[in-house]
């Protein structure tokens, strides 16, 4: 079993909409959790950092359950630039763990 | 602020042939990533230096990747013989301190092997 899952995606929604990622994980020593944001043929780079109280950014809302060990990702009012694959990471001491990631498609 | 550096970009080779990676963390970032990427996959750490030393390389394949970091700042990735199953995205990475702190990443290296 894989450390990070992911939704399988991909997702294709209107420009707009509301769309939710879901993550969990398996190691409940794991210290730090945070999605990147990988466009096609880029590198990942931060989205942002999650924490047990939830967090926003803009459009952007994480949350995390560390009793659930589940990770999530809304974005709202979907733009067309937020087409990209978004990585759900946990570290667990040094290293970063990747989801293989779920893809997003917004269309106008 | 230059990002990390990568390159070359692009590498095609032909299977049992050797290929080198070469990468420039940002300046002043003590602590280095080289990360596989395969196609549908997340990342996963080959090995993470701290200035020179390489404190954990525990998932680099030793009979045919080989790294260094000779000067603890640039690094090299070899692999030696090539197998078709090499061909991925390999991509370094780099923090300020212990890694613990925001790692960023180069544009990466899309070998192919054939």
């Amino acid at each position: 079993r894989k450390e990070v899952e992911q939704d399988p995606g991909p997702f294709n929604v209107p420009e707009g909409a509301t769309v939710a990622f879901n993550c969990t994980y398996s190691n409940s020593a794991s210290q730090s959790f945070f999605w990147y944001r990988q466009d096609c043929r880029k590198e990942p780079k931060l989205l942002m950092s999650v924490y047990s109280s939830g967090n926003e950014d803009g459009r952007f809302t994480a949350q995390l359950n560390r009793a659930s060990q589940y990770i999530s990702l809304l974005i709202r009012d979907s733009k067309l630039s937020d087409s990209a694959t978004y990585l759900c990471v946990v570290r667990s001491g040094y290293a970063l763990n990747f989801g293989k990631g779920t893809s997003l498609l917004v269309t106008p | 602020e230059a990002g990390v550096v990568q390159s070359p970009r692009y590498k095609i080779i032909e299977k049992k042939q050797p290929v080198a990676f070469w990468c420039n963390p940002i300046s002043g970032h003590n602590t280095l990533y080289w990360y596989l990427q395969n196609l549908g996959q997340g990342p996963e750490l080959l090995i993470r230096y701290e200035n020179e030393e390489a404190v954990d390389d525990s998932q680099l394949p030793k009979d045919r990747f080989s790294a260094e970091r000779l000067k603890g700042v640039d690094s090299t990735l070899k692999i030696q013989p090539a197998e078709l199953g090499d061909s991925a995205v390999y991509l370094c990475a780099s923090s300020l301190g212990k890694g613990t702190d925001t790692q960023y990443f180069g544009p990466g290296t899309r070998l192919t092997v054939l």
